[in-house]
């Protein structure tokens, strides 16, 4: 079965602050792609990330920075020095590599306050 | 570039009525999927379709059906809606499945 785990359903933050995002997959496929997208309150998903099965490396991309960890089925999110900006819901989803269907977690509500 | 565009932005509607969403894909994508959001989860995928056929089919009920037209817009059409309908709908267009989907607004549709 594929499964995405978002454990956090709602975490708040002052502004500045780190602030990192989990998530747990579960596939027995061995070629796979994990993806984090974000949902402003207007709705749109917006893609940040995607990481196939056979790279482990650790990407950051400005204020953003991801860890994928195969031991451990986890692909976690870190915002560093937190804005307001930030403030959204935040998805890991999964897709196997012989379909083009997403599967998504629950979801993240982050909250950065001022 | 335009991004994905779907239309209408907000529908209400009466239970035991039908319902067609539109979306345009970003210009040279040929794959179109989509989504329905309940509020409070995830996406849950509901079709796909690559080059005018039908390549994934999610855990929805027949009431639910979509083509891809030559142009590769897409039409989802809901038959006899129910108040559980009421969601997010969400369309994502790619070049190819293999790299990221770009999602549209959404179509939020209201079930009465």
């Amino acid at each position: 079965a594929q499964k995405v785990t978002q454990a956090q359903t709602e975490i708040s933050v002052v502004e500045k602050e780190d602030v990192t995002l989990d998530c747990v997959y579960e596939t027995r496929d061995t070629t796979y792609y994990l993806f984090w997208y974000k949902q402003p309150p207007s709705g749109e998903l917006v893609f940040l990330i995607r990481r196939n099965s056979f790279d482990e490396q650790n990407e950051i991309s400005g204020r953003y920075s991801w860890n994928f960890q195969k031991s451990t089925s986890s692909f976690n999110f870190t915002i560093t020095a937190s804005q307001v900006v930030d403030s959204a819901v935040y998805f890991c989803a999964l897709r196997r590599g012989n379909t083009d269907k997403l599967i998504f977690g629950t979801g993240t509500r982050l909250q950065v306050f001022p | 570039d335009a991004g994905v565009t779907q239309s209408p932005t907000h529908l209400i509607k009466t239970r035991g009525q039908h319902v067609t969403l539109r979306c345009s894909p970003i210009s040279g994508h040929k794959s179109v999927s989509w989504y329905q959001q309940v509020l409070g989860q995830g996406p849950q995928f509901i079709f796909q379709y690559y080059e005018k056929e039908e390549r994934g089919r999610g855990n929805f009920p027949d009431r639910f059906s979509a083509r891809q037209f030559p142009n590769y817009s897409s039409e989802l059409n809901v038959n006899a809606l129910l108040l559980g309908d009421s969601a997010l709908y969400l369309c994502a267009s790619s070049w190819q499945g293999n790299y990221g989907y770009t999602f549209g607004s959404g179509t939020r549709l209201t079930v009465v």
